[in-house]
């Protein structure tokens, strides 16, 4: 299976903060990475696929960028919705798999 | 815009066998693959197996000796069942569109509700 390395785990930041979380696999996924985000009690949100589009419903304040082993998603100036999980996952190669998540939290 | 309901017994005990469907309502049905996918405090977000409307399975190698994915495409439903449940398979259960269909590679963009399943004695 591919190993997708989250990081930080956790994040505490404030609001209008830029916050960045990295994502790496374990091999070249080319460009099939996608991003949700997570409340809790709550299904996941797909919010970026294929690395860098975002979906229809999400802000522009979201975005994605990487290809091969390496993917950064960012949240340019945070609002109190932002506050959640996210959470990376290939789809390059079966079985697809997750990263372990990253939580923002309030500073 | 499709959305998708999700049920089944959420409390099981040991040797039992886990039993949940989900129903896709709006949008099309066909084309799309339909994945499960669960979610526990200790492994994450885990990908159990998908299906397409035709039966086209694929299962997760770490479950596939337990596990199977059926549809009925005329009611647009699939069904997940696994065995020989362990404490080690409480976690919630989530169904999902995607992450492939017929024609786009898209992530998984509509999710059923969750269901916690807890396995005990």
């Amino acid at each position: 299976d591919i190993q997708m390395t989250q990081s930080p785990s956790t994040l505490s930041a404030s609001v209008g903060d830029r916050v960045t979380i990295t994502c790496r696999a374990s091999q070249s996924i080319s460009s099939w990475l996608a991003w949700y985000q997570q409340k809790p009690g709550k299904a996941p949100k797909l919010l970026i696929y294929k690395s860098s589009t975002l979906e229809t419903w999400a802000p522009s304040r979201f975005s994605g960028s990487g290809s091969g082993t390496e993917f950064t998603f960012t949240i340019n100036s945070l609002q109190p919705d932002d506050f959640a999980s996210y959470y990376c996952q290939q789809y390059d190669t079966y079985p697809w798999t997750f990263g372990q998540g990253t939580k923002v939290e309030i500073k | 815009q499709a959305q998708i309901q999700q049920w089944g017994a959420g409390l099981l005990k040991p040797s039992e066998t886990l039993s949940l469907t989900c129903v896709v309502y709006g949008g099309s049905f066909n084309g799309y693959y339909w994945t499960w996918i669960r979610q526990s405090p200790g492994k994450g977000l885990e990908c159990i197996g998908e299906i397409n409307h035709r039966g086209s399975t694929r299962y997760s190698p770490s479950l596939k000796s337990r596990v199977t994915i059926s549809v009925d495409a005329s009611k647009n439903q699939f069904s997940l069942k696994m065995t020989s449940l362990t404490a080690a398979d409480t976690a919630v259960y989530f169904c999902a569109r995607g992450p492939n269909s017929d024609w786009y590679r898209d992530g998984m963009d509509v999710w059923g509700q969750g269901t916690t399943v807890t396995v005990s004695s």
